[in-house]
């Protein structure tokens, strides 16, 4: 069975420009959640979408945004970048919903390495 | 504002050491506590998710513990292997709600 996948692994933008994110969940899995990871600080949530809708959010301004579609595939996108964007944003996919009355693991892909600079 | 502490930081040990470190979190609304095990350059790896008090789960070498009553989870590893070298992360849900993860205990293991 394939991993979650993500994609780009590495990306170099400068302040100002957007940027968009890719995730592929695990078949069958329907829930697809996002988290920046930065030095010193551990995995912080962005948002879970489940089911093509914005299920939970994080304490993020509202740059930070995304979509899943149809096939559970999920997008983030942040817009007018800013130097504290730099971090390495992991997706991870579960079979539930995290808010879900069960306690599925998650499966994380690799992350993506944004610079800004 | 919910935080969840991992104590400690980091570890070095030798080859054959056991090892453990805690997680700490609200001991009220809880859900659930994961642990993920992220070894570098791949992708945090599920170890156990624990839902009642008491809990104790075991995968190898590796084994947690879990008291809600008073906000804790301990992660064992018993006789510590290079490949074991990874930051361990818990994170703590509650109330049903988003995933709350803590910095993670980093643990470098020495042959």
């Amino acid at each position: 069975k394939a991993g979650v996948t993500q994609t780009p692994r590495y990306l170099i933008k400068t302040r100002g420009q957007q940027v968009t994110l890719s995730c592929s969940p695990i078949s069958g899995h329907r829930s697809v959640s996002w988290y920046q990871q930065t030095p010193g600080q551990g995995l912080q949530f962005l948002f879970e979408y489940f089911s093509e809708t914005q299920r939970n959010k994080g304490n993020f301004p509202g740059r930070f945004s995304g979509r899943q579609f149809s096939n559970s595939r999920s997008e983030m996108n942040v817009s007018t970048l800013e130097l504290g964007d730099s971090a390495l944003y992991l997706c991870a996919s579960s079979l539930d919903l995290i808010g879900g009355g069960v306690n599925s693991p998650l499966h994380f892909g690799n992350g993506t390495r944004l610079t800004v600079t | 504002i919910l935080n969840v502490e991992q104590s400690p930081q980091s570890l070095h040990v030798q080859e054959g050491d056991s090892t453990n470190f805690t997680c700490s979190f609200p001991s009220s609304n809880f859900y659930a506590l994961h642990w993920y095990r992220w070894e570098t350059a791949k992708s945090p790896e599920a170890l156990f998710v624990m839902t009642l008090n008491g809990d104790e789960k075991k995968k190898g070498r590796i084994s947690a513990t879990l008291n809600t009553k008073e906000g804790y989870s301990y992660l064992y590893i018993k006789g510590s292997q290079p490949e074991d070298s990874a930051t361990y992360l818990c994170a703590f849900k509650y109330n049903t709600d988003k995933l709350i993860f803590g910095t993670g205990t980093r643990l470098q293991v020495f042959p």
